[in-house]
């Protein structure tokens, strides 16, 4: 069975700080990983990243890949309060366009 | 949202009494989904579809139905609510040949009591 898991579940930071959030997952045929913030409604796309060691920048966010060691993370510096939300990592494995996603992690920063 | 409209925005349900959730995009994409999140436990998948007249089951289909009739349309048929069921419901569409990325629409917040 396809599994992602988040790590930590909870984090709390004052604005300034930088934060790293961890995504590992075991999947069939991997696809791609995918990175989502969530804040009080729909989750809003950040990323997806197909290759090994390619980092993928926007702004203060960027995130990058290891499938040899099956993990991800996202990294946000200098973060601010509107960096709030919940992030959510999630796997395209096997066939089709199925997206399987961890539990998040709730990000809080602290003015 | 990407073009991804869901109704109701939020509903109260008694045990027992049946509901559709209407989710309608304008993208003209092929692929749409159905997810239910609950409190820390991200997005799990009920159904999907790859394109008008086919469906399929995801991760936990039971107690759900859905349709595919048209390319716009996916509606989520609730039988005979159960607590269980509360949840926030989101729909989802994705594109297809390199756009895989999904769009949600802004949810519908059922409550069954």
């Amino acid at each position: 069975e396809d599994k992602v898991v988040q790590s930590p579940l909870s984090l709390v930071v004052h604005e300034g700080d930088t934060v790293t959030l961890n995504c590992s997952y075991e999947v069939t045929n991997f696809r791609s990983l995918l990175w989502y913030k969530q804040e009080k409604k729909a989750p809003t796309f950040l990323f997806m990243l197909t290759s090994s060691g390619i980092e993928k920048k926007s702004g203060r966010l960027s995130s990058i890949l290891d499938k040899k060691e099956l993990f991800s993370i996202l990294n946000i510096t200098a973060t601010q309060t509107g960096d709030s939300a919940i992030y959510l990592c999630a796997v395209r494995g096997g066939s089709g366009n199925k997206l399987v996603f961890g539990a998040g992690t709730i990000l809080r920063v602290k003015s | 949202n990407a073009g991804v409209t869901q109704t109701p925005k939020f509903r109260i349900l008694k045990i027992g009494q049946s509901m559709t959730l209407q989710c309608t995009q304008d993208m003209n994409h092929n692929y749409m989904y159905w997810y239910r999140q609950d409190p820390g436990m991200g997005l799990k998948l009920i159904y999907y579809s790859v394109g008008a007249g086919i469906t399929d089951k995801g991760e936990v289909p039971n107690g759900y139905n859905v349709s595919r009739s048209t390319t716009e349309d996916f509606p989520l048929r609730l039988e005979l609510a159960a607590p269980s069921q509360t949840s926030v419901y989101f729909c989802a569409i994705a594109g297809e040949f390199g756009s895989y990325e999904q769009y949600f629409g802004p949810g519908t917040r059922l409550t069954v009591t």
